[in-house]
């Protein structure tokens, strides 16, 4: 079964730091590029950053620039988000998803179920 | 960046409606548009890609349709399962952004 679990999500101080998992089963991993998406609660969705399936590129939106990073590691099937400088606009369902048949410009068909970040004193 | 304005925001439809929300992109994206769908507490679900094509176990009641920048998503007899919300995606160019989402309820 194709699949997607994130992890790492919790409660954290404004300024602090937290990284996100994202393990990857039922597929050729190494072979796709992948991505997180976020969703503030009560608000619409929000891609944050892009990898692809053999760091060729990655890309990050403006307002993570500089605070985020993502990487993967092809030999553990697994994809990160490391979260510095969070702030309480940081707060929201992170989710990783995976490119639609190996294409970037086809969407995203497989997602996890999420991991929820919350950024409070 | 690319911006992606949905409508409407909300609707409100019947059992066996037809209900048609549009996406319009703020330049010229070609025919890279997806639509996706999720019900409260949910991941988003893939239902169109490449602005027309249907996701593989996707039913055949939804469709998508382009003209120029402005890009349709149709559901042409509502079920009850289709209730949710909707969002459009621009996959043209990073950084990719969505539409703001259209909530679809039970009239």
């Amino acid at each position: 079964e194709v699949q997607l679990v994130e992890s790492g999500g919790g409660l954290v101080k404004p300024g602090g730091s937290l990284r996100l998992s994202c393990a990857a089963s039922g597929f050729t991993f190494r072979s796709y590029a992948m991505n997180w998406v976020r969703q503030a609660p009560g608000k619409g969705l929000e891609w944050v950053s892009s990898i692809s399936g053999h760091t060729g590129y990655i890309y990050y939106a403006d307002s993570v620039k500089g605070r985020f990073t993502i990487s993967r590691d092809n030999a553990k099937n697994s994809l990160y988000l490391q979260m510095n400088s969070l702030s309480a606009e940081d707060t929201a369902l992170y989710f990783c998803a995976r490119v639609n048949q190996l294409r970037e410009n086809y969407g995203m068909d497989v997602w996890g179920q999420g991991t929820t970040v919350t950024v409070s004193s | 960046d690319i911006q992606m304005t949905q409508s409407p925001s909300s609707v409100s439809a019947s059992v066996g409606d037809r209900v048609t929300i549009t996406c319009r992109a703020s330049q010229d994206i070609s025919s890279w548009l997806a639509w996706y769908q999720q019900k409260p507490g949910k991941a988003p679900n893939l239902l169109i890609y490449a602005a027309s094509s249907l996701q593989s176990g996707v039913p055949s009641r939804f469709s998508g349709g382009a003209s120029g920048t402005d890009f349709t998503l149709t559901i042409s007899s509502l079920q009850p399962e289709d209730f949710a919300t909707y969002y459009c995606q621009q996959a043209n160019s990073f950084p990719y952004t969505f539409g703001q989402g259209t909530k679809l309820e039970i009239k």
